[in-house]
């Protein structure tokens, strides 16, 4: 079954813990994203990957990393989270670069207290 | 820069009414407009899309037409289900702006027996 596959999909953590939130697909897809989705606002794009080892900044890249080392996994790092970065995060994927046509995880819930 | 601004809800409509969520948008060029739909604890899932103007999008009986002059890309579907109780989200892309996607609030549906 094709699927985007986010972990851990809970997690309460506090202040200045570094943590990671696993993606993986299994589409052989190049393109890969992270969102935020917070009330309100619709999704931001943190990050995206074009490709293994090429990642750019989205729209609120502040306070998080990533990395494309494999073509299938793209993890989300928070070095230190903080309070502002609860929210709930996706990861999406895609086979084109151009089409706008993405496939999402399930979400994964962080509350930073 | 991208902006895309829908109607508030919840809508909440009863089975077999006409469903009707509007959507408007801000871009520069022709970007390609979208509606992605989210289950109950699910990630995003692409409803419909369309490319250029006066193009109708259409699945699963939903439908959208890519209205240029009003700036629009209003949602419809004439008779719904509660199984289409959902969060929607209207999303566009700018031409040449990769998978980039820019998406309103949201726009959430209940829809009773």
């Amino acid at each position: 079954e094709a699927q985007v596959t986010q972990n851990p999909r809970y997690l309460i953590t506090v202040t200045g813990k570094k943590l990671t939130v696993t993606c993986s697909q299994n589409m052989n897809h190049e393109y890969m994203s992270w969102y935020r989705q917070d009330p309100g606002l619709g999704l931001r794009q943190i990050y995206y990957s074009m490709n293994v080892e090429v990642t750019d900044k989205g729209d609120v890249p502040e306070g998080y990393k990533v990395s494309r080392k494999e073509k299938r996994n793209f993890p989300l790092i928070l070095e230190s989270p903080s309070p502002n970065q609860t929210s709930l995060y996706f990861c999406a994927s895609s086979s084109d670069r151009n089409t706008g046509e993405l496939f999402f995880g399930e979400g994964s819930r962080l509350t930073v207290l | 820069g991208n902006s895309v601004t829908q109607m508030e809800g919840p809508v909440t409509l009863s089975e077999e009414a006409f469903l009707t969520i509007n959507c408007t948008y801000t871009a520069t060029g022709y970007p390609s407009l979208f509606w992605y739909v989210q289950y109950p604890g699910e990630g995003l899932q692409l409803l419909l899309k369309a490319t250029k103007a006066d193009d109708k999008g259409s699945n699963k009986g939903f439908e959208a037409t890519y209205r240029k002059e009003t700036t629009s890309f209003h949602l419809e579907k004439g008779s719904v289900q509660v199984s289409d109780s959902a969060v929607y989200f209207c999303a566009l892309s700018s031409r040449g702006g990769g998978n980039k996607l820019t998406f309103g609030t949201g726009t959430q549906l209940k829809v009773e027996l």
